[in-house]
């Protein structure tokens, strides 16, 4: 069983519609999460980053957590064509200084047509 | 992109053959990360060099991969006698210290062994 687990679509969804993309992961000690939006033959770019749980918004972007079980999700409102990538669960524990060591889910791809 | 450079963005080799991907970011970012991408995949964490302290090589999947680091800058990933599945985009990424998960990402090389 991998540690991060992400549904890889695709989806697609047309404009104005409600996305949502979720993981679940196995590792309690998961401590940070994070969001990454990939475009075609780009690399990652941070999208939405939460400590803990809770929620997190951004513009039409919320993040939620819940470590109770384990499972992230990002909400995307009145989607755009712009919003058509690929999308990237990231997460890493508290420990050591490797702040950049991250277990990512394997990524779902979104298309939002107009 | 994201203040990171990265070469070749694209190589085709024959197997066997040994390769060599160049990972030139800004100054001022002491943190550097290599990580691969699967065509399908989430990102696997490589290697993570930080300032002058022992890179962390955790993550190499086999001897056959080797990357260095000079000081502060340019940071080469090697890849001896390559079989076909070492075929991914090789990302590297630059990170603010004392900001856990945050990555820049540069754009990725493409490599295909046939």
């Amino acid at each position: 069983q991998k540690e991060v687990e992400q549904d890889p679509g695709p989806l697609s969804v047309p404009e104005g519609a409600i996305v949502s993309l979720n993981c679940t992961y196995s590792n309690s000690a998961f401590q940070y999460f994070m969001w990454y939006r990939q475009y075609s033959r780009k690399g990652p770019e941070l999208l939405m980053y939460t400590y803990s749980s809770g929620n997190k918004e951004d513009g039409r972007f919320t993040a939620q957590v819940d470590k109770s079980s384990k499972y992230i999700s990002l909400f995307i409102r009145d989607s755009q064509p712009s919003d058509s990538a690929t999308y990237l669960c990231a997460m890493r524990d508290a420990g050591g200084t490797s702040y950049g060591k991250l277990t990512f889910g394997q990524g779902t791809i979104l298309t939002v047509h107009p | 992109g994201a203040g990171v450079s990265q070469s070749p963005s694209n190589k085709v080799t024959e197997k066997g053959k040994d390769v060599e991907l160049r990972c030139d970011p800004i100054s001022g970012h002491t943190a550097l990360y290599w990580y691969r991408q699967r065509l399908g995949q989430g990102l696997e964490f490589l290697i993570y060099f930080q300032g002058n302290s022992a890179p962390d090589k955790s993550g190499l999947p086999s001897d056959r991969f080797s990357a260095e680091r000079t000081g502060e800058s340019v940071s080469t990933l090697t890849i001896q006698r390559t079989q076909q599945e070492d075929s991914a985009v090789y990302l590297c990424a630059r990170s603010p210290q004392f900001k856990a998960g945050e990555l820049f990402f540069g754009e990725g090389s493409r490599l295909t062994v046939l």
